[in-house]
Order: C-alpha cells, then sequence, then structure tokens
C-alpha cells in the first residue's frame, strides 16, 4: 500500500524551528518530486515546496523562502521540511504529498499540525 | 491570491447536478490537458478525484468528470449524495504547483 506519515509539528514560539518529516512506504520513493502543501486554519490548500526524486532541484514557495528548506533522504525513504524563523503565519496542518505526474497529487499524507504562538 | 479561480460556493440537492469551475490562463489550464482535483472532507487530507482532465483514479464513481474550455476547467457532480458535500480543490500544472482558491459543496 502506498503510504505516506508525517510527523514532527507541534507548538513553537515565534522566531522557533521545527523540522517536519514524511515517511513514505510502498512504492520508489526516489522516483518521484515530493511537495509540501500546507492549510492554514479555515484557508485553502497552499503550495510550500517541491524537490526531485534525486533532489536535485528544489523550490520553496514566496510566503516561506530564505525561511524554509525542502530535502530528502532517498535511503531512508524520507521527505523533510527544516522550518526556521516561524512566524505565527506560518500556523497550519502541513501535508506531504506524491506527484504522480503533472500536479497529479496522490496520496497525501495524514497532515501534521504546526501552531507558533506564545 | 490563488492564480487559479473557483467560486468559493457550489450548492445542489440532492440527485441534481453541479458543476465547479476552475479558471486560469493560457499559461496553465489553457496550455496543458493537466488539470486535477481534489475533494477535501472536514479534518481530513485531500484526495485525488480527478485528473489529466478527465481521469478518474480507481475507486472515484463515475458520478464525477471534467471537462475544459479555453483557459477554464470544470468538475461536475452528477446525482448529487449527501457525501459529496466536501471541499473542493483544482490545480494546473503551470510550474510549480499552484491550487485553485476551493470551492465548498453543499449538498441542500
Amino acid at each position: 500500500e502506498v503510504q505516506l506519515v508525517e510527523s514532527g509539528g507541534g507548538l513553537v514560539q515565534p522566531g522557533g524551528s521545527l523540522r517536519l518529516s514524511c515517511a513514505a512506504s510502498g512504492f520508489t520513493f526516489s522516483t518521484f518530486w515530493m511537495y509540501w502543501v500546507r492549510q492554514a486554519p479555515g484557508k485553502g490548500l497552499e503550495w510550500v515546496a517541491s524537490i526531485k526524486g534525486d533532489g536535485g532541484e528544489k523550490y520553496h514557495g514566496d510566503s516561506v523562502k530564505g525561511r524554509f528548506t525542502i530535502s530528502r533522504d532517498n535511503a531512508k525513504n524520507s521527505l523533510y521540511l527544516q522550518m526556521n524563523s516561524l512566524r505565527a503565519e506560518d500556523t497550519a496542518v502541513y501535508y506531504c504529498a506524491r506527484d504522480c505526474g503533472y500536479y497529479r497529487f496522490d496520496p497525501w499524507g495524514q497532515g501534521t499540525l504546526v501552531t507558533v504562538s506564545s | 491570491q490563488s492564480a487559479l479561480t473557483q467560486p468559493p460556493s457550489a450548492s445542489g440537492s440532492p440527485g441534481q447536478s453541479v458543476t465547479i469551475s476552475c479558471t486560469g490562463t493560457s499559461s496553465d489550464v489553457g496550455g496543458y490537458n493537466y488539470v486535477s482535483w481534489y475533494q477535501q472532507y472536514p479534518g481530513k487530507a485531500p484526495k485525488l478525484i480527478l485528473y489529466e482532465v478527465t481521469k478518474r483514479p480507481s475507486g472515484v464513481p463515475d458520478r464525477f468528470s471534467g471537462s475544459k474550455s479555453g483557459n477554464t476547467a470544470s468538475l461536475t457532480v452528477s446525482g448529487l449524495q449527501a457525501e459529496d458535500e466536501a471541499d473542493y480543490y483544482c490545480t494546473s500544472f503551470a510550474g510549480r504547483g499552484v491550487f485553485g482558491g476551493g470551492t465548498k459543496l453543499t449538498v441542500l
């Protein structure tokens, strides 16, 4: 079964850091682009970052550029999101998703909640 | 602000059909047959229900169908059921992943 499981969310103070992980199973992880997508409370989906299968290309959304870094470890079938200088507006559920090609995101993980508050 | 425009809400009665639009530009929706649609229930992760404009993943009812005309893609839900009440998002291949603003579908 193809599965993605996120972890690492929690409560963090403004200016703090957090590292999210996404464990993949059931498919050849290294051959797929992977994405982080977030959803603030009551809001829509927002693309955060994406990374090529071999890690050779990475892109970050404007709202997180310079603060967040996407990475992957294909030996561990894991995707990561290092989040630094966190702000209140980063509060959201963070999902990882596999891109099956041309923005066909399937599956999605269950999501992990990040709350930035003092 | 999303680059893909969806109506914030749509509604229909059980058994009726409802169509949700997703309007982009010639650089995304109009330029590629790579529009996907996602269904999301409250507190749950999104689920892929259509891809490449018209294709349904295994297990998705054929009540869900897609089409495209020019720069606008559409999701049609036929024979509405109570379980179809959810949020729906579109995305179109356009470089780095852009989601529509989402449409809340209410079954009256």
